[in-house]
Order: C-alpha cells, then sequence, then structure tokens
C-alpha cells in the first residue's frame, strides 16, 4: 500500500526567501506526482503534476522535482510571498491518489 | 461552471440521520471522485466514477456510504445512519480523462463540512 510522508509538518519563513517543502513515497511504481496548494476552508488546487517519465516540472515560481528512485519528490518556491501562506499537499497515484498530511507553510512580511 | 462545485458548503446532523453531498463536476469531464478528509489530515480516496459507472469504491468505509451518479455528470454521496466519526470534509474532484488515459490533473471542488452530533 502506497504511503505518503511530508516533512516539515509546518514551516515559517520571511517574505522573500526560496524554500524547499519534501514529499516521499513508499511505492516507486507511482503513475505520477501531483502537489497542490489548499487554503483554509477550501479545496485543494492543483499546482503541479508530474509524470512518472519526468524529472521535472515548473510553473511560474513553482518548481517539481521526482526522483522516482529514492521516493522523493520537492516542491521548490523561489522568491516566497505572503500569498503563498498555505497548506501544501502531494500526492501519488493514477487515478486514486494518496495524500501525505501537508506541509503548512507561512511567509512572514 | 468554470470548477466543481459542491453543495451544501456545511451540514449539520443529528447521529443516526442520514445526508446526501452533492457535486457537480467541471463540464464535460469523464472521471469524478469522492475524497474524505479528515481534521489535520490528507484527504483519503473513497470511490470513483467514469461517466456512469462506479469503477471503485474500495475507500467507503462501510455500507452506510452509498455514491451515484446516475446520468454521467451530478454526483451525489449519501451517508445513512450517520455516526460521529462521519465528520469531516468531503472532497469532490474531476478529470477530463478516464483513468489510464493519460495524465490529467483532479480539479477539486470546496468540499462539504460535515458535523454530526
Amino acid at each position: 500500500k502506497q504511503e505518503v510522508t511530508q516533512i516539515p509538518a509546518a514551516l515559517s519563513v520571511p517574505e522573500g526567501e526560496n524554500l524547499v517543502l519534501n514529499c516521499s513515497f513508499t511505492d516507486s511504481a507511482i503513475y505520477n506526482l501531483q502537489w497542490f496548494r489548499q487554503d483554509p476552508g477550501k479545496g485543494l488546487t492543483s499546482l503541479l503534476l508530474i509524470q512518472s517519465s519526468q524529472r521535472e516540472q515548473t510553473s511560474g515560481r513553482l518548481n517539481a522535482s521526482l526522483d522516482k528512485s529514492s521516493g522523493r519528490s520537492t516542491l521548490y518556491i523561489a522568491a516566497s510571498q505572503p500569498g503563498d501562506s498555505a497548506t501544501y499537499l502531494c500526492a501519488a497515484g493514477s487515478y486514486q491518489l494518496t495524500f501525505g498530511k501537508g506541509t503548512k507553510l507561512s511567509v512572514i512580511p | 461552471g468554470a470548477g466543481v462545485s459542491q453543495s451544501p458548503r456545511y451540514k449539520v446532523a443529528k447521529r443516526g440521520q442520514d445526508v446526501a453531498l452533492r457535486c457537480d463536476p467541471i463540464s464535460g469531464h469523464v472521471s469524478l471522485f469522492w475524497y474524505q478528509q479528515a481534521l489535520g489530515q490528507g484527504p483519503e480516496f473513497l470511490t470513483y466514477f467514469q461517466n456512469e459507472a462506479q469503477l471503485d469504491k474500495s475507500g467507503l468505509p462501510s455500507d452506510r456510504f452509498f455514491a451515484e451518479r446516475p446520468e454521467g455528470s451530478v454526483s451525489t454521496l449519501k451517508i445513512q445512519r450517520t455516526q460521529q466519526e462521519d465528520s469531516a470534509v468531503y472532497l469532490c474532484a474531476s478529470s477530463s480523462l478516464p483513468r489510464g488515459a493519460g495524465n490529467q490533473p483532479q480539479h477539486f471542488g470546496d468540499g462539504t463540512r460535515l458535523s454530526i452530533l
């Protein structure tokens, strides 16, 4: 059974700092890896999807990497802003996604 | 609408009552998913529909949970004889392709927050 772990559980950084969020998974035979953002009381917003054959995806200030051999993915956020404050979730799978518990990010002005 | 719509946004019910949660997926999306998210946890998969067919219900926690999508668009998640442990946020997601047909992101609604007293 796939298990997904996210470290740290919470992170607080000053505005402008670059940061990395970590995600690890136990079953390397994943179909894809998806990163989401969740704001309080809201649903999930898809940020990046990395197919199993890919190594990374980029969107604006976000870059996600995937290393299947080590069972790890990272989400890199450049030049963080207060509006980036949210919980970030990673999920592995094909149609049935297995989620981590998330990293709660606070960007301090 | 442009996104996935769920109703009601909040539902309070007494233990033992039946509840029904509605999901309107993005128009034309073939795949529809239901997830349950407990406080402080990531979402957990409940069930998957491809058009009107329920192809996977392995995540439904008990036979009190029932989902349907009779015309391949709107879906309803029904919980019978609710219990306190059913309190959670129920999220619906849709995707444009059927499973196995490629990689498309799942688009989520804002969820229904269910509280059982």
